[in-house]
């Protein structure tokens, strides 16, 4: 059962724009909501992370906006940069389940020049 | 920086064949998870260790797929035998502890290939 769904699939962004991920969830349980980066070859990395007793939180270009009455949450990178190609998976977890992670499906972004 | 190691990084294996992955955790690190990486998906946990007791093997093929961790420290994940559709990315992780929102380390991967 996916419990984690992540549109787009892929995305194309412009140097200097914004690149905007989705995701939703259905276990009202997830308590912990962390973004992970994947470039090829290389396993995921952490990104940025949220819980749900905030709406938003920032670090640098990277920006989590966690709606939670929709159970949705997004991930917003400012200025995109060609470095920033990669694969992002957005995960959940929860108080109790052991630190598991349930990822979403991955959006590949490619920031054009 | 400490880094997860996994080897092979890369393994073709023929169908029915056995194929064992190995994963070095960072030090310290009491969790240890094998997640399976699809293709087009998103890792997928197949088991969960804290020091060496398993506490999580819920998607874990057992007729096919096994794991230890002997002493709390590395770790082998095995298939024995090898199925077609067992092909994917193989990645292991760790964290400092079990408990929920501590971050997940991963290595860099084994990607199986099965023939």
């Amino acid at each position: 059962q996916q419990q984690v769904k992540q549109s787009p699939q892929s995305l194309i962004v412009q140097k200097g724009g914004i690149s905007i991920i989705n995701c939703a969830y259905e276990n009202t349980a997830f308590d912990y909501f962390p973004w992970y980066q994947q470039f090829p070859g290389k396993g995921p990395a952490l990104l940025i992370a949220i819980r749900p007793d905030v709406s938003e939180k920032k670090e640098g270009r990277f920006t989590i906006s966690f709606n939670k009455s929709a159970k949705q949450f997004s991930l917003h990178i400012m200025d995109s940069q060609p470095g920033d190609s990669a694969t992002y998976f957005c995960a959940a977890s929860f108080t109790g389940g052991g630190n598991k992670l349930t990822f979403g499906t991955g959006t590949q972004l490619k920031v054009e020049l | 920086e400490a880094e997860v190691a996994q080897s092979p990084r890369y393994k073709i294996t023929e169908k029915s064949q056995a194929v064992a992955f190995w994963c070095d955790p960072i030090s310290g690190h009491a969790t240890l998870y094998w997640y399976r990486q699809i293709l087009g998906q998103g890792p997928e946990l197949l088991v969960q260790f804290q020091d060496e007791s398993v506490v999580d093997d819920s998607q874990l093929p057992k007729d096919r797929f096994s794991a230890e961790r002997l002493k709390g420290v590395d770790s082998t994940l095995k298939i024995q035998p090898a199925e077609l559709g067992d092909s994917a990315m193989y990645l292991c992780a760790s964290s400092r502890n079990g408990q929920a929102n501590t971050e997940a380390f991963f290595g860099q991967g084994t990607r199986l290939t099965v023939v």
